[in-house]
């Protein structure tokens, strides 16, 4: 257990739709970072974000957002999802920039 | 910009042999080098990182890799390979500093008895 807690584990929903999903990261973890895994494009670092602050941006749709709360918790906002939205997305966690980061379970998209 | 390359996508080795996965990195400066595995359904699991110092860096569950500059390769290494080291790696890099994290393309490793 990475102590890296990601819900929902899975989501089904159609195409055109908005979904939320939601990361604790571990406690005292100011970095939180999502990713997408796909079968098309991999691996892909998305957002971070540090201490509520967006920190660093990379392969992220304009469709999609997030954002990171007082408590540290963030959310990554998919909205006019489209099939090609549907992958694996990855939270990770570190205490600051340029260390360990600690990945959560993973939430499974499924766009139909 | 950095990039990572894992030239090999399936690997299978009998179970009790060695194992080498390859990967090379793009990258301006003396990068921040990552060995992650996914198990089937699971999250990514830090194995091993280099920073700086020693080159040959030991992880978790008896693998190691050597950063080489000159080749500007990070390979992961296992003297004697288990049934549950079945899984996916991935190399990744990131900026001095940083952990965004850029991927490769995995290595999924199949180990046969």
């Amino acid at each position: 257990d990475s102590g890296v807690t990601q819900t929902p584990k899975h989501l089904i929903t159609a195409t055109g739709q908005r979904v939320t999903l939601r990361c604790s990261p571990r406690s005292g973890d100011l970095s939180v970072y999502w990713y997408q895994q796909s079968l098309d494009q991999g691996l892909q670092f998305l957002i971070q974000y540090y201490n509520g602050e967006e920190r660093a941006k990379g392969n992220i749709l304009e469709r999609f957002s997030a954002q990171q709360f007082p408590d540290l918790h963030s959310e990554l906002n998919l909205s006019s999802l489209e099939l090609g939205d549907s992958a694996l997305y990855f939270c990770a966690s570190s205490v600051v920039g340029g260390g360990k980061a600690f990945f959560g379970q993973g939430t499974r998209l499924t766009v139909v | 910009a950095q990039s990572v390359t894992q030239p090999d996508i399936h690997i299978t080795v009998s179970e009790g042999a060695s194992l080498e996965l390859r990967c090379n990195y793009s990258y301006g400066a003396t990068p921040y080098l990552f060995w992650y595995v996914q198990s089937p359904g699971q999250g990514l699991q830090l194995l091993l990182k280099y920073f700086s110092g020693d080159t040959l860096v030991q992880g978790i569950k008896g693998f190691e890799a050597e950063f080489k500059r000159s080749q500007s390769s990070f390979n992961l290494r296992k003297p004697s390979v288990h049934w549950s080291d079945a899984a996916e790696y991935f190399c990744a890099v990131a900026e001095t500093g940083a952990n965004n994290l850029f991927f490769g393309t995995g290595t999924r490793l199949t180990v046969i008895p």
